[in-house]
């Protein structure tokens, strides 16, 4: 079965660097992987999708990269500020049989210290 | 839009008893998902509708479990009877799905606490 790994379960990091999240994968590539940010006692919120034929996304201060060799997707945050702590995950969306199935890793907690 | 709503937000109920988790999701989402989250295993998907249809059921842990959506504005998750090891939190999500890998949009969660 796919298994998906997030390279830590907490990343601490300074107010102003560029923090650098990993997600990877076993098995096949899927059609579309995407980031969402969750806070605590709430539910996730999407944030980014890139689909497996692209290289790089961006939105604002948010980079995701897209390795189908290494089957690793890389999201970086540029200038982190203390608000961006939180959990991010991945999730890895699949297609076939007339269905789609989306698979979520387990998460990065992201603490930004000031 | 309001966005997905859940209830309860918390649930503390006793062992063995019965436990029914709503949700409303986003008018015009054809698919509605639950999923469980723990700290230990993260955020598992137990069961997908599309057009108010289940696809894909095998995330639910067991008999114990049943999920239904009688129309496109209303799903249910029900725990019976319910033991300690369910304590989790439980969210309900929709997406309009399609090719384009859509977003899919949580709500805020049930909080299970079975004692």
């Amino acid at each position: 079965s796919q298994k998906i790994e997030q390279n830590s379960e907490a990343l601490n990091i300074q107010e102003g660097k560029t923090a650098t999240l990993t997600c990877n994968y076993t098995n096949y590539s899927p059609a579309y992987l995407q980031w969402y940010r969750q806070d605590p006692g709430r539910g996730p919120v999407f944030l980014l999708l890139i689909r497996e034929n692209e290289k790089e996304k961006r939105k604002e201060r948010l980079k995701v990269t897209f390795d189908t060799t290494l089957k690793q997707s890389l999201f970086h945050i540029t200038a982190s500020q203390p608000a961006d702590s939180a959990t991010y995950l991945c999730a890895l969306v699949y297609s076939g049989a007339g269905s789609y199935q989306l698979t979520f890793g387990k998460g990065t907690k992201l603490s930004v210290i000031p | 839009d309001a966005g997905v709503i859940q209830s309860p937000r918390h649930e503390v109920t006793e062992m063995g008893q019965e436990v029914t988790l709503r949700c409303k999701p986003i008018s015009g989402h054809n698919s509605l998902f639950w999923y469980r989250q723990t700290m230990m295993r993260g955020l598992e998907l137990l069961i997908y509708f599309n057009n108010n249809v289940p696809i894909d059921d095998s995330g639910m842990p067991e008999d114990r479990f049943s999920a239904k959506m009688p129309n496109a504005s209303f799903s249910t998750l029900k725990i019976q009877p319910s033991e300690p090891r369910d304590s989790a939190v439980y969210f309900c999500a929709s997406s309009s799905w399609g090719a384009g890998g859509n977003t899919i949009y949580f709500g805020e969660g049930s909080w299970l606490t079975v004692v």
